[in-house]
């Protein structure tokens, strides 16, 4: 089964810091989502990038954050100024097509 | 009334028994229709996937959709202990996003 992968598996920071969250997707994948999972709570889409932009964000997705994918490879979340309730488990996936979105095994963030 | 509904267990069945996990959504643009299984603390892993009304099957797993009632089912056979995990369904339109459910808890037990 093809493998996403995200780097670092736990991040701990200070409320107010910046933190940039990497995945490496499947090589031949096109499309890139970012997903995050308060504990306890439902998946949630962040957003979705397609051809070096973003084709759709939900409402999480705010000023504070922000995506790229600076090498043709790596896929990052920034989020600027961290709050408490970003602490969250946050998943990368990645598709070719149809539609089967294959996730990595996530980074849990903890903001203190 | 919430995109999409799924009871969220937990669900005790004993090994080798017939599991049915069940999700409802409102929206009918809906297209296509997957299960993940996820385990804790790590990402969910994809079982099936399935975009018209019917049953589809792989194994142990079947997933059914009907489209006129807006309802998901997976159905596991013959239940073993390493099936206990949490199972999502995740539901997705024309855009690309998915709309999860709250996944269902599943413990197997010997």
């Amino acid at each position: 089964e093809p493998e996403v992968t995200q780097t670092p598996s736990h991040q701990v920071t200070q409320m107010g810091q910046e933190v940039i969250l990497r995945c490496v997707p499947i090589s031949n994948h096109l499309y890139f989502y970012w997903y995050r999972q308060i504990l306890g709570q439902k998946v949630e889409f962040l957003v979705s990038f397609y051809n070096n932009e973003i084709s759709e964000k939900s409402e999480i997705f705010d000023d504070q954050f922000s995506v790229e994918r600076p090498d043709g490879s790596n896929f990052t979340l920034k989020i600027r100024s961290t709050k408490l309730e970003d602490s969250a488990m946050y998943f990368c996936a990645a598709k070719d097509r149809p539609n089967e979105q294959f996730f990595g095994p996530g980074t849990r963030l903890t903001v203190l | 009334q919430k995109e999409v509904e799924q009871d969220p267990g937990p669900l005790s069945v004993p090994e080798g028994a017939i599991v049915s996990l069940n999700c409802t959504y409102s929206n009918s643009a809906f297209q296509y229709f997957m299960w993940y299984r996820q385990y804790s603390r790590k990402g969910p892993e994809l079982l099936m996937y399935t975009y018209s009304s019917g049953n589809k099957e792989d194994g142990r797993f079947t997933a059914q959709v009907d489209k006129s009632s807006k309802y998901i089912s997976l159905f596991i056979r013959d239940s073993q202990p390493s099936d206990s995990a949490t199972y999502l369904c995740a539901i997705g339109g024309t855009a690309s996003k998915l709309t999860f459910g709250t996944g269902t808890r599943l413990q197997v037990t010997l």
